[in-house]
């Protein structure tokens, strides 16, 4: 069976600091994807930023960047210079066969 | 840009009535999908379309549950009887592809809220 843990329930810092989300994922596969969704009060899943398992580069996207650890089979988000728009719920996904597999998710508030 | 498109995006309804969801996914996609979202908790698969018949289901799919591709656009997922605790946000996703052949990113509708009084 897939799994994605987030043990991060909420977090909370300052606008333009940098934040860390964490995500730990357990799969038989050898070949995969990991995603971040963000979803907003609208409750849209909005895609941040993909990894394909057997790229060793880090993913990045603007503020957006991975921490992808297949060994440990660790995926963590940082978002930069973090504005309050990215206020969210944020989800670690795991696409396994033909459907994603979610985490619990992390709420992530950004103050002012 | 392409995008998923669901209505409604809100619905109430009577327990035991039956409720249609609609999605339109992206028109050159091939495979879809329906997740759940019961409020405060986390992302559920549901089931998965293509080729106009079910791929996989999860156990949350049961025989209240179907999905239907009755024209070359819509992707509807029905529930016969609704219960309580069906109150969900549900969301349709569309990919092109597979895994490892084409870009399998998937893109979500905005999600339709049903409520079940």
């Amino acid at each position: 069976a897939q799994t994605v843990t987030q043990s991060q329930p909420e977090m909370s810092v300052q606008e333009a600091e940098t934040v860390t989300l964490s995500c730990t994922y357990d799969t038989s596969e050898n070949n995969y994807y990991l995603f971040w969704y963000k979803q907003p009060p609208s409750r849209q899943m909005i895609l941040v930023i993909r990894q394909e398992a057997y790229k060793q580069q880090n993913a990045t996207e603007n503020r957006f960047s991975v921490n992808f650890q297949k060994a440990a089979k660790s995926f963590s988000l940082k978002i930069s210079d973090s504005q309050l728009g990215d206020t969210a719920m944020y989800f670690c996904a795991l696409e396994g066969a033909q459907k994603l597999v979610f985490g619990q998710g992390t709420r992530l508030t950004i103050n002012p | 840009e392409p995008e998923v498109t669901q209505t409604p995006s809100h619905q109430v309804t009577q327990m035991g009535q039956e409720v249609i969801l609609r999605c339109v996914p992206i028109s050159n996609h091939l495979y879809f999908y329906w997740y759940r979202q019961i409020l405060g908790q986390k992302v559920e698969f549901l089931v998965s379309f293509y080729n106009n018949e079910i791929s996989e289901k999860s156990e949350i799919f049961d025989d209240q549950f179907s999905v239907e591709r009755p024209d070359g656009s819509n992707f509807t997922l029905k529930i016969r009887s609704t219960k309580l605790e069906d109150s969900a946000m549900y969301f349709c996703a569309s990919t092109m592809g597979r895994r490892g052949i084409l870009n399998t990113e998937a893109f979500f509708g905005q999600g339709t809220r049903l409520t079940v009084v």
